[in-house]
């Protein structure tokens, strides 16, 4: 069960795109379209911004977009916004009904 | 709107055993798996727990495996986890987490749990 492994920081100027990675293994990100991205700022509880590798939940902004190529997932962000600005984690599910998360991405809005 | 209310953290000594809770609200809780996770000071997310719509099955992080019990109890839309076996490395916000799409899609605001002497 070791954690997904996402680049510790990233950054862009507003209307900008960003592209955050999070790899994983072939026992999980490989081998399922089970890939969820959260955006957490301080001191708040997470919030889900893709879920099934590229859909949205209702109210997410379509500047956020999902994909996924064999063990490595990616969340993009268009348009970059000063409220973009947040750390964001990647999750996955791993078999054997466990999920693992990335050890998260600290986003800044330069 | 669903609503996910944790309660039950607190400042522990090593060894030491705590139960925290978390009532649901705004969804139909019978129907839904639920999720434990935490956050250490500072650090990461890190998933812990999953439990069955009827609580007969659940499921752990090695991290917590055989120290933590995850149960529910759906007529009163409240889960629970006892933590038995506390170590200081347990030290943090744990948050509940309403299932959806293989992992959660609504989180609680957390209960801190604090493990030191």
């Amino acid at each position: 069960q070791s954690a997904l492994t996402q680049p510790p920081s990233a950054s862009g100027s507003p209307g900008q795109s960003v592209t955050i990675s999070c790899t994983g293994s072939s026992s999980d990100i490989g081998n399922y379209n089970y890939v969820s991205w959260y955006q957490q700022h301080p001191g708040k509880a997470p919030k889900l911004m893709i879920y099934d590798v590229n859909k949205r939940p209702s109210g997410v902004p379509d500047r956020f977009s999902g994909s996924k190529s064999g063990n490595t997932a990616s969340l993009t962000v268009s348009g970059l916004q000063a409220e973009d600005e947040a750390d964001y984690y990647c999750a996955s599910y791993a078999g054997n009904n466990i999920r693992i998360f990335g050890g998260g991405t600290k986003l800044t809005v330069l | 709107q669903v609503q996910l209310v944790e309660s039950g953290g607190g400042v522990v000594q090593p060894g030491g055993s705590l139960r925290l809770s978390c009532e649901a609200s705004g969804f139909t809780f019978s129907d839904s798996f639920m999720h434990w996770a935490r956050q250490a000071p500072g650090k990461g997310l890190e998933w812990v727990a999953f439990i069955s719509k009827e609580g007969r099955d659940a499921y752990y992080a090695d991290s917590v495996r055989g120290r933590f019990t995850f149960s529910r109890d759906n007529s009163r839309n409240t889960v629970y986890l006892e933590m038995n076996s506390l170590r200081t490395e347990d030290t943090a916000v744990y948050y509940c987490g309403k299932d959806f799409a293989w992992f959660c899609d609504y989180w609680g605001q957390g209960t801190l749990v604090t493990v030191s002497s």
